[in-house]
């Protein structure tokens, strides 16, 4: 596709059930990030995927966080056993190599846990 | 570890006249990225500009440009001839230099200054 695309836009769930959110980078695009965007906060980062390499998954806020990206492409988030302070915009973001290059960001999935 | 600040949660412009947004951040590296992101009420975050740490030279795209000062840790971006499209979530951010590691690539953001442009 033309940009970064992310599925659903918008997602609420109860709390305590799993979900899963879904990013498509760019094609050609080896590196691929994931950030949370709470409420009147900046993006916090939550783990990078880049080629081959082990992810860093530094970023991840507890063990309920896990991240997967298939094929080198998609790559899903998932947030097990959901609380409300889950409740945020998660971001995808995806770039070519090199620490200069733009990070083309999709649009995000808001994620309400009620 | 890194950390990017800006210190004006909102600012406001009016129309064709100019506004600085504010950004300091902290590291002990020499060498680094610096960037300014745009989010509009879609959310999609756009880049408007970036500067390497080791180039002196101000960058400037049309309307934007920014005044970095390595040694303060500054990095405000100066947005002229505002125009009402310019009203969004400003980000500054930080990126550490290559071969630094697993976070190579790895964002560091600001909280925002939100940007409202008067007509």
């Amino acid at each position: 596709g033309a940009g970064v695309s992310q599925s659903p836009s918008n997602k609420v769930t109860e709390k305590g059930k799993d979900v899963e959110l879904r990013c498509d980078p760019i094609s050609g695009h080896t590196a691929l990030y994931w950030y949370r965007q709470s409420l009147g906060q900046g993006l916090e980062f939550l783990i990078y995927f880049q080629g081959n390499s082990a992810p860093d998954k530094s970023g991840l806020p507890s063990d309920r966080f896990s991240a997967e990206r298939t094929g080198g492409s998609v790559s899903t988030l998932t947030i097990q056993r959901t609380q409300q302070e889950d409740s945020a915009v998660y971001l995808c973001a995806s770039s070519l190599e090199g620490a200069y290059t733009e990070a083309f960001f999709g649009q995000g999935t808001r994620l309400t846990v009620v | 570890a890194q950390t990017v600040t800006q210190s004006q949660p909102e600012m406001s412009v009016q129309e064709a006249e100019t506004v600085t947004l504010s950004c300091t951040y902290d590291t002990s590296e020499s060498d680094y990225y610096l960037f300014w992101y745009k989010q509009p009420p879609s959310r999609q975050m756009i880049l408007v500009i970036r500067q390497e740490a080791y180039k002196q030279q101000n960058a400037t795209e049309n309307r934007f440009s920014v005044n970095f000062q390595k040694a303060a840790k500054s990095f405000s971006l100066k947005i002229s001839d505002s125009q009402l499209g310019d009203a969004a979530m400003y980000f500054c951010a930080y990126r550490m230099p290559p071969n630094s590691g697993g976070s190579n690539y790895k964002l560091t953001f600001g909280k925002g200054t939100l940007l409202t442009v008067n007509p």
